[in-house]
Order: C-alpha cells, then structure tokens, then sequence
C-alpha cells in the first residue's frame, strides 16, 4: 500500500497565532513530499516541493517565512502557517512521492480555520 | 504556463447512466496527464493515467483517451453507480509538478 496521513485533519486558530500541520507516508519511505492549498470550488494549487534533509522549494507568490516546511525524516514533512490571519483559512493537502517512482499519494487534507 | 480545464459540475446522474466529464489541457511538451478521485472525507486517489498521445487509461470500469489534437482526456463511463459519486480531478504533469483542475462534483442517485 501506499498510505499518507495528515494531522490534525482540522484545526481553529487565532489571528496572529502559528499553527503546524504534519504529513507521514505510513508504508513507504518519501524523499520528497508536496504541500498544495485548495480553496473552495478551486483547483489545488503547489505551494511548495519538501526535500528530506534540505530547503523546500517554494512555487512563486508563496512566501517561505510565512509557510514554514521541515522534511526531518523520510516519513515526515511539516507545514508551519505562521502568524497566521484569515486569508489563510483554505484546506491544507499533502502529497508523498514513492522514492523511484513518479506517482503522487495524497493525504486526506487539513481544514485550517483562523478567526 | 501549463494549465487544465475541466467542466463546472455538480453532475448529476441517475444509476446506470452514462457519464463524461469533460478536460483540455494546455502545456508545452508531452505532459502525462491523470484522473484522480477524492471520496467525501478521504484523500485523492489516482484514478487512470496516461502518459503519451493515443495512451488509453482505464480503472473500475472508467476511461480516458490522451487525444494530443484536441488536447484533451475526458473522462467516461458506461453505467455510474452510486459508489461513484464524489470529486473528479484531471490533471498534467510536466516534470514533478502536478497541476490540476477545479474538480467536477459527481453525484448518483439510486
């Protein structure tokens, strides 16, 4: 199989607060993992590629400081929204990359909601 | 830039019935282009794929033809059932990046 899990799938925040998202390959082992938003009736957009063990790669428009990703391990990829405000509320998805092989698995997705 | 354009839903269709969800894509090269699934609360699920021109992906009865001509890989199935129903995405990919559609809800009733 070829499970990611993300956690939490939904999480409230306050304005100004930081809020981490996690993303594990359960059954394989994933040098690069992916990060896109979906807002509603919207396509999911890239925000970033996460490497194992170096700097991610952001996709234009998408600040770093602000979408903070760790790739510490080769089951686990972070996202820190931080200082978060509303504009950020939007459904938060990953996706894991078997090593050698080109097929995206994808999470379940994380609902973020700051007030 | 490379993009994807799927028909607005909801779709809306009685068990058995034929279904096409339309896509078009625009890139530069030869993308390998996919469907992929999300059911209500689960993550996306590859659905078919194909990967170079005249290439026909097929999984659980459902279709798609990667026609480069009219730059398109609509989707199709002969009778949907009920255990169909849930977001479509059709998507390219051009190096590592996946970029997608907006989705076509697909609801079925019984």
């Amino acid at each position: 199989g070829a499970v990611v899990s993300q956690h939490p799938s939904w999480v409230i925040c306050k304005s100004g607060t930081s809020v981490k998202i996690e993303c594990r390959s359960l059954d394989f082992q994933a040098t690069t993992m992916f990060w896109y938003r979906q807002f509603p009736k919207q396509s999911l957009m890239l925000m970033a590629t996460s490497n194992e063990g170096s700097k991610a790669t952001y996709e234009q428009g998408v600040e770093k400081d602000k979408f903070l990703i760790n790739h510490a391990s080769l089951t686990l990829s972070t996202l820190t929204v931080t200082s978060a405000h509303p504009e950020d509320s939007s459904f938060y998805i990953c996706s894991a990359k078997k090593d050698a092989q080109n097929e995206q698995y994808f999470g379940p997705g994380t609902r973020l909601t700051v007030t | 830039g490379d993009s994807v354009t799927q028909m607005e839903g909801p779709v809306t269709l009685s068990e058995e019935a034929f279904l096409t969800i339309n896509c078009t894509y625009t890139a530069t090269g030869y993308p390998s282009l996919f469907w992929y699934v999300q059911y209500p609360g689960e993550g996306l699920q590859l659905l078919l794929k194909a990967t170079k021109a005249d290439d026909k992906g097929s999984n659980k009865g459902f279709e798609a033809t990667y026609r480069k001509e009219t730059t398109s890989f609509h989707l199709e199935k002969g009778s949907v059932q009920v255990s169909d129903s849930a977001v479509y995405f059709c998507a390219l990919q051009a190096g590592t990046a996946l970029i997608f559609g907006k989705g076509t809800t697909l609801s079925v009733s019984s």
